[in-house]
Parts: C-alpha cells; structure tokens; sequence
C-alpha cells in the first residue's frame, strides 16, 4: 500500500532556531516529492518538488533534501519566523498511471514561538 | 500568485440543504481535482476531472458529485447535506506538464 510518514506530528520551537521535518514514503513507481505548506484555514502552499534524480532544492530558508534509494525526504528549516507557523505536508507523486497520483502525509504542524 | 478561487470559503448550512462549492482557474488547465481535508489529517481525493466532459470519483467515496461543462469551472455539489460532511474542500489543478499543482484557498463547510 502506497503511504506516506510524516514525522514529528508536531513542533514547537523559538524563533530564529533550526528545524528538520521528515517524511518516509513508500510509494512505488516514484515520480516526485513535493513540500507544501498549508497556514491554518488555507489551500498548500508549494516549496519544492524533486525528481529522482535530484538529492537537495532550496527555497529560501527552505531546503529539502530526497533520498530516493532510502525512500525518505527532510525539509530543513533555517532561522525559522513567526510566520513558519503551518502545517508541512509531504506529497508523493507516482508514474503508474496517467493520473499522476498523488499521496499526501498528514503534515507536520510547526509553531515557532516568540 | 495561482489564479484559482474557492467560493464560498465559509459556510454553515443546515441538515438537508443543497450546497454547491464554485472552483474556477483561468490558467486554462485541463487537469482538476476536489480533495476532503479534516483538521490535522491528509488530503483525500474524492473528484477529478481530465478536461471538459470528463469527470471521475477518487479515492474517498464522497456523496458529492461534480461537472465539468467548461475548462475554467469545476463545481462540487452536495444535494443533501449531513453533519458528516463538515470539512475543508480544496480545489486543485494541474499544470500542463503536471510539475505544478495550484490549490485554492479552501471552501470550510459546516452542516449543522
């Protein structure tokens, strides 16, 4: 069964302090991994999409990294802000159908305090 | 900025009325898509569209149905709502080459 792990279900930490999300999949064929980040009451919001081939993509503050042999991807988050407060969500897309289906973790919520 | 919108983006409503959830998108994409998304869990589809005509159910049965008369409108609508169907609807669409997926901000629906 195709899943996708998101891991800490959550996070609280100061401003300005480093974070790691982690995400573990298990879809097969793989397509792409994408980051999204959803404010509360939102629609996602895209931070990178990597393909099997690439190892790390920087957004900003934003860097994920994909280990497509270990089927795991981070997304490191630098001198993090109030406004990194959201739900992280991990999004793994097949190549099995014409669908491009997609499989969604259930997210990360990070709150950065004050 | 994506160019697709959500209306209404809250709403209550009463047990057994008709509710429809408007999506439009003036990117031209062929590709949309309805999710269900509950407080603090994944996003389940539960309608996709290839282009005008060409509708399907998803993974999550859903007692919604949708159409798809024109590219640019993908309406969601429940002819009798419940109390189950109190979540967030995201609508999505798919870039050409399917690279970029643009949400809507979310249609938060509450039946009481």
């Amino acid at each position: 069964k195709n899943q996708v792990e998101q891991s800490p279900q959550s996070l609280i930490i100061l401003e300005g302090k480093n974070c790691t999300l982690q995400c573990n999949y298990t879809v097969s064929p793989f397509s792409n991994l994408r980051w999204y980040k959803q404010d509360t009451g939102r629609g996602p919001v895209s931070l990178t999409i990597m393909t099997f081939s690439e190892n790390t993509k920087s957004n900003g503050r934003y860097t994920a990294t994909l280990d497509a042999d270990t089927k795991q991807s981070s997304l490191h988050i630098t001198a993090s802000q109030l406004s990194d407060s959201a739900s992280y969500i991990c999004v793994v897309s097949d190549r099995g159908s014409t669908l491009g289906r997609l499989y969604f973790g259930r997210g990360t919520q990070l709150t950065v305090w004050p | 900025e994506a160019d697709i919108y959500q209306t209404p983006r809250y709403l209550v409503i009463g047990t057994g009325k008709k509710i429809t959830l408007e999506c439009s998108q003036t990117m031209g994409h062929d590709k949309m898509y309805w999710y269900q998304q509950d407080p603090g869990m994944e996003l389940h589809l539960i309608h996709y569209s290839y282009g005008v005509n060409s509708t399907e159910k998803g993974d999550l049965s859903s007692e919604s149905t949708v159409s798809r008369i024109r590219t640019e409108h993908f309406p969601l609508t429940l002819e009798s709502a419940r109390p189950s169907h109190t979540s967030q609807y995201l609508c999505a669409s798919f870039s050409p080459s399917g690279n970029t997926i643009y949400f809507g901000e979310g249609s938060w629906l509450t039946v009481v």
